[in-house]
């Protein structure tokens, strides 16, 4: 699998902020998902985005992949919002899909 | 669809005994993924099945682990006799094809004591 790399590890929030999350990968990506690990332990799907932009609510992403990295803005952030978010990519031609170490992100009220 | 739904959510047994974790895939998911969560370790795949045959499990961390997959619609996560570093979050996970979205299931917490 490839190698993901999460920053930063930990981001603590004043409600109603913004806020960018990064995801570096060591090689070229097919697959490249957005999840977020709530307090019960689910692993939420946010975005399946091998590339370009999408938006959702106050959620979006941007993957470049020719950079090889991908972006997860929050804005107007909301105490739901805490929690785990991992990035996670697959290689070309292959079926593992790797994560990185996650961003533990704290909104607080 | 209910999405991928896995049994127990959790489960605490003893050392030494043996332990079945169970997942239904999305239905028309020709792919199953099984993964395990620890603090040390993340995410880490432990083997995939492709149309019900198991294609890669070079991730499965010893011989006490074994997975089948009888049909479409069921799997299973053998833990034989388990340990304590066995204690983890399994998850299930399917998708259409490869390299397409993975779903996950909600997880099973395993505690062996």
């Amino acid at each position: 699998g490839i190698q993901v790399e999460q920053s930063p590890p930990d981001l603590i929030l004043q409600e109603g902020a913004n806020s960018t999350l990064r995801c570096n990968f060591s090689d070229s990506v097919n697959n490249l998902q957005w999840f977020h690990q709530n307090p019960w332990g689910q692993l939420i799907n946010l975005f399946y985005i091998p590339s370009g932009t999408k938006q959702n609510g106050r959620l979006s992403a941007t993957t470049v992949a020719t950079e090889r990295y991908s972006l997860l803005y929050i804005s107007s952030s909301q105490t739901t919002d805490s929690g785990v978010y991992f990035c996670a990519g697959v290689r070309s031609n292959d079926y593992k899909l790797s994560f990185g170490a996650g961003t533990t992100v704290t909104v607080r009220a | 669809d209910a999405g991928v739904i896995q049994s127990p959510r959790h489960e605490v047994t003893e050392m030494g005994q043996e332990v079945t974790l169970r997942c239904k895939p999305i239905s028309g998911h020709d792919y199953l993924f099984w993964y395990r969560q620890t603090m040390m370790r993340g995410l880490e795949l432990l083997i995939y099945f492709n149309n019900n045959v198991p294609i890669d499990d070079s991730g499965m961390p010893e011989d006490r682990f074994s997975a089948k997959m009888p049909n479409a619609s069921f799997s299973t996560l053998k833990i034989q006799p388990s340990e304590p570093r066995d204690s983890a979050v399994y998850f299930c996970a399917s998708s259409y094809a490869m390299n397409t979205e993975a779903f996950f299931g909600q997880g099973t917490r395993l505690t062996v004591v």
